[in-house]
């Protein structure tokens, strides 16, 4: 059973670009969370999605970040018009629909120059 | 509302040295209380978890008892190992009707030969 899947691991963007990050829960897991963590912080929560639908997005900053978790394919997290501010590790983590242990993928470590 | 506090690092210790690391909390409600232990360049792994009081979590020799009296969750192992070096976060799930899991701001463990 693979774990949570993230990609790309790294990725590199220039201000004003766009960065897509992906994630792929473990099989059988139908929710899903994005986290934050900035160079010697912790883990800040941004948001919960189930399929199809944001349960809760209050940790999502209110403007260039939006996340989705459609049907088919893996959840989207993406920052518009990036800033060096943005640079950070993002984790995804899935549970079960009926778990309260969350299982996390490696990180996207984005860099914005 | 909901917090997690930790024990500030970095924490140096020699090998096969008694580990603790403190952590205590603010929640309302019974939350479930966990370890996750982030080693160098890779996501979170839970380390233990707790899910009410009294309840200890135990896992490749690392303890943590649920201590509602104290709102504490203090990790502790008795003989550290160079590989035991990475950063620790206690967390904790508030038990609503999703589980948004909170997270301390971490502790750097380096355990040195």
């Amino acid at each position: 059973n693979a774990g949570v899947m993230q990609n790309p691991r790294h990725l590199v963007r220039r201000r004003g670009q766009e960065a897509r990050l992906r994630c792929s829960p473990m099989k059988g897991h139908s929710h899903v969370y994005w986290y934050r963590q900035l160079p010697e912080e912790g883990l800040k929560f941004m948001v919960y999605l189930q399929k199809e639908n944001i349960i809760d997005e209050s940790g999502m900053p209110k403007e260039r970040f939006s996340a989705e978790f459609p049907k088919e394919g893996p959840s989207i997290l993406r920052i518009q018009q990036v800033v060096r501010g943005d640079s950070a590790a993002y984790f995804c983590a899935s549970s079960p629909p009926d778990g309260e242990t969350q299982y996390f993928g490696p990180g996207t470590r984005l860099l914005v120059l | 509302g909901n917090s997690v506090t930790q024990m500030e690092g970095p924490v140096t210790l020699s090998e096969e040295a008694f580990l603790t690391i403190n952590c205590t909390y603010t929640a309302t409600g019974y939350p479930s209380l966990f370890w996750y232990v982030q080693y160098p360049g890779e996501g979170l792994q839970l380390l233990l978890k707790a899910t009410k009081a009294d309840d200890k979590g135990s896992n490749k020799g690392f303890e943590a008892t649920y201590r509602k009296e104290t709102t504490s969750f203090h990790l502790e192992k008795g003989s550290v190992q160079v590989s035991d070096s990475a950063v620790y976060f206690c967390a904790l799930s508030d038990g609503t009707s999703y589980d948004k899991v909170i997270f301390g701001p971490g502790t750097s463990l380096s355990v040195i030969p």
